[in-house]
């Protein structure tokens, strides 16, 4: 069975430190993978997406990037964290055409202080 | 980009119903449904797809108006358990990428 993984769960960062979350999947190959971040009360905002390895599309440049490494891993980076980058940040990941389901990560919350 | 919904939260009895409006000002190619409990991940319910199809499952169904670019999700005989924030996922053009509408929190009460 397919399993997505995410860490840490939790991260609090002083503001200016850089960022790094992981997302893994399992049981599956050549994903689709998304990361969101959703504000606090609010929906979900889609930050990054990616049909393969080093194939990656951004939806908000800002101060983040992100990068696909290996087939079921993919990375959100900063150089330097923003107050207005906490937020809970979810990894999804999906197969083939759009109309297949998103299965969400268990989700890094992080709070910039 | 971002799709419309409507109410932004509801108050429900157990037993009640729920109409929950999805709307997007461009072509949609699918819908995705999905409810999240608080402090946990979205979890999906279901997919309409373009042709004005409508799905159900238990008491949970959805239509998508493809004309009307519009999409809703009808909860009947509301439980307990129904409880949390509903977002639509909203798909353009078929390329993997979904804008979400900025969700419906339900509450339903005993």
């Amino acid at each position: 069975s397919q399993t997505i993984h995410q860490w840490p769960a939790t991260l609090v960062q002083p503001v200016g430190s850089p960022l790094s979350l992981e997302c893994t999947v399992e049981g599956t190959s050549n994903p689709n993978l998304y990361w969101y971040r959703q504000a606090a009360g609010r929906g979900l905002q889609l930050l990054f997406y990616s049909v393969g390895i080093g194939q990656i599309s951004s939806e908000v440049p800002q101060n983040l990037s992100a990068s696909r490494p290996q087939d079921r891993q993919f990375i959100l980076s900063s150089k330097k964290l923003l107050l207005s980058d906490s937020g809970f940040y979810l990894c999804a990941w999906s197969v083939g055409e759009g109309y297949n389901e998103q299965f969400f990560g268990p989700g890094t919350r992080l709070t910039v202080l | 980009q971002q799709p419309v919904q409507s109410p932004q939260a509801v108050i429900l009895r157990e037993g009640e119903d729920a109409v929950i409006n999805c709307s997007s000002s461009k072509a949609l190619y699918s819908v995705h449904w999905y409810r999240q409990k608080h402090g946990e991940a979205p979890v999906f319910l279901m997919i309409l797809l373009k042709g004005g199809e409508q799905k159900g499952h238990d008491k949970i169904s959805a239509s998508f108006n493809e004309k009307k670019q519009q999409s809703s999700l009808y909860l009947t005989a509301s439980q307990l358990s129904y409880s949390g924030t509903y977002f639509c996922g909203t798909e353009i053009n078929n390329f993997n990428k979904f804008y979400f509408g900025s969700g419906t929190k339900l509450n339903v009460k005993p």
